[in-house]
């Protein structure tokens, strides 16, 4: 089975600064990973997925994560945030089960941009 | 905008109602999905359709009924539901992309708020 775990549920930061979000994978097989965020009363947009090839992604809003199959980890970054980054944050792994695929959430981390 | 849409956007019911939540897209998915998310939880898998046939069922209760229609439309059934059953409800849909490719890219709906008296 394949589970991911979100280390850190919130993490407050200041505007134009640095953030890191923290997601570990669990796979036997070939993993594919995902970051979605969350606005307030939305539903998921995807902001960048780790399928194969180069272990730096590149996503939207300045976002990009790193693929590092030797500790299990996809973190999330960015280098300056802005105070419309205040989401909520999901890792995912997909899987598959006979002809479908399913997607698994971690537990999300809630970044919330301080002016 | 969404690619996905879903209405009502928010839906109040009581425990003896019968509704339907409504979902579409028409970017040519052959996957959708319906997800429950209880408020500062992920979202939580409750049914997939592969190729319009019921796929995945999470062992939901049965008063959630899924239908699929056709390729672009689902819908979920509600009749008899539990104020506890009060969660914003998100669609989502995605390409199959080949019978050995793990890879799920989901595009999601803006979801339908549910409330239960």
């Amino acid at each position: 089975a394949q589970s991911v775990t979100q280390l850190d549920s919130q993490v407050p930061v200041f505007e134009e600064a640095p953030v890191e979000l923290r997601c570990n994978y669990s796979s036997s097989v070939s993993v594919y990973l995902f970051w979605y965020v969350q606005y307030p009363n939305q539903g998921l947009q995807l902001l960048l997925k780790y399928l194969s090839g180069s272990t730096l992604v590149k996503g939207i809003n300045g976002f990009e994560a790193e693929f590092n199959k030797s500790q299990t980890s996809f973190h999330l970054r960015k280098p300056s945030v802005h105070i419309s980054d205040t989401a909520e944050y999901f890792c995912a792994v997909s899987s598959r089960t006979g002809s479908a695929r399913q997607l698994t959430f971690g537990s999300g981390t809630q970044l919330t941009v301080l002016p | 905008d969404t690619e996905v849409t879903q209405t009502p956007k928010h839906l109040v019911m009581g425990m003896t109602n019968k509704k339907s939540l409504k979902c579409e897209q028409h970017m040519g998915h052959r996957a959708m999905y319906w997800y429950k998310q209880k408020a500062k939880k992920p979202p939580e898998l409750m049914f997939v359709y592969s190729y319009e046939k019921l796929s995945i069922n999470e062992s939901v209760p049965s008063r959630f009924s899924p239908e699929c229609p056709n390729s672009s439309l689902l819908n979920l059934h509600l009749h008899a539901l539990q104020p506890e059953d009060s969660a914003l409800y998100l669609c989502a849909s995605s390409q199959i992309i080949g019978p050995l490719s793990g890879a799920n890219v989901l595009t999601f709906g803006a979801g339908s708020r549910l409330t239960v008296l």
